[in-house]
């Protein structure tokens, strides 16, 4: 049963860099079989991708965001990570990570196993 | 404003068949590929998979969820509708500017 958390501040103030890990257990993120991604949701509002990363650390990214987001991979510890800098109140969100689409078809698309999300709210 | 375009509500009652649409345009609906998906968002969870490749349902989706795509739109048919099929559902797709779109999401309220 592959498992998704993520972790990190529920508040971070404006100006600052938001920083999250999700953790996988029940999968390997070195087996190098998928992607796997950044999704947000503000309050009461739809989705929006931020990006995704692969074993070997190469990252998409949502190109209105691509100048403030890093994603990263720590295949040691089965994370990967979420740094998104200069965040206004326009970034507080829940924040999720997901398991994406196969490496073998990359423009495929399917975020097939969600963590059950964490807030971060971006406030001074 | 989202990229691809939802109705913001659908209703129905228990047994109809509903439909949700997403509109989107060349450059990602009517792409070169069948990256269609449909998301259910449950309240206060995490969005699940329902739909894949425009029509593909994966392993435990009922087979009363269905996708099509004509042109640039493609739908969600919910037949034989339930009271636990009430949630916020999204559609999604690549877009050429290589970045994932989602429709803006339709609540289906089941009267």
């Amino acid at each position: 049963q592959v498992q998704l958390q993520e972790s990190g501040p529920g508040l971070v103030k404006p100006s600052q860099t938001l920083s999250l890990t999700c953790t996988v257990s029940g999968d390997s993120i070195s087996s190098g079989i998928y992607y796997w991604s950044w999704i947000r949701q503000p309050a009461g509002k739809g989705l929006e991708w931020l990006g995704r990363v692969y074993t070997s650390g190469s990252a998409n990214y949502n190109p209105s965001l691509k100048s403030r987001v890093t994603i990263s991979v720590d295949t040691s510890k089965n994370q990967f990570s979420l740094n998104l800098r200069s965040v206004t109140a326009a970034d507080t969100a829940v924040y999720y990570c997901a398991r994406d689409t196969e490496i073998r078809d990359p423009w495929d698309l399917r975020f097939d196993r969600w963590g059950h999300g964490t807030l971060v709210t971006v406030s001074s | 404003q989202s990229v691809l375009t939802q109705p913001p509500s659908v209703s129905g009652t228990p047994g109809q068949t509903v439909s949700i649409s997403c509109s989107g345009s060349s450059s990602n609906i009517a792409s070169d590929g069948d990256t269609v998906n449909w998301y259910q968002q449950l309240p206060g969870a995490a969005p699940k998979l329902l739909i894949f490749s425009i029509d593909q349902r994966p392993s435990g989706v009922p087979d009363r969820f269905s996708g099509s795509r004509s042109g640039t739109s493609a739908s969600l048919a919910i037949s034989g509708l339930q009271s636990e099929d009430e949630a916020d559902y999204y559609c999604a797709a690549w877009d050429d500017s290589l970045n994932v779109v989602f429709g803006g999401g339709t609540k289906l309220t089941v009267l």
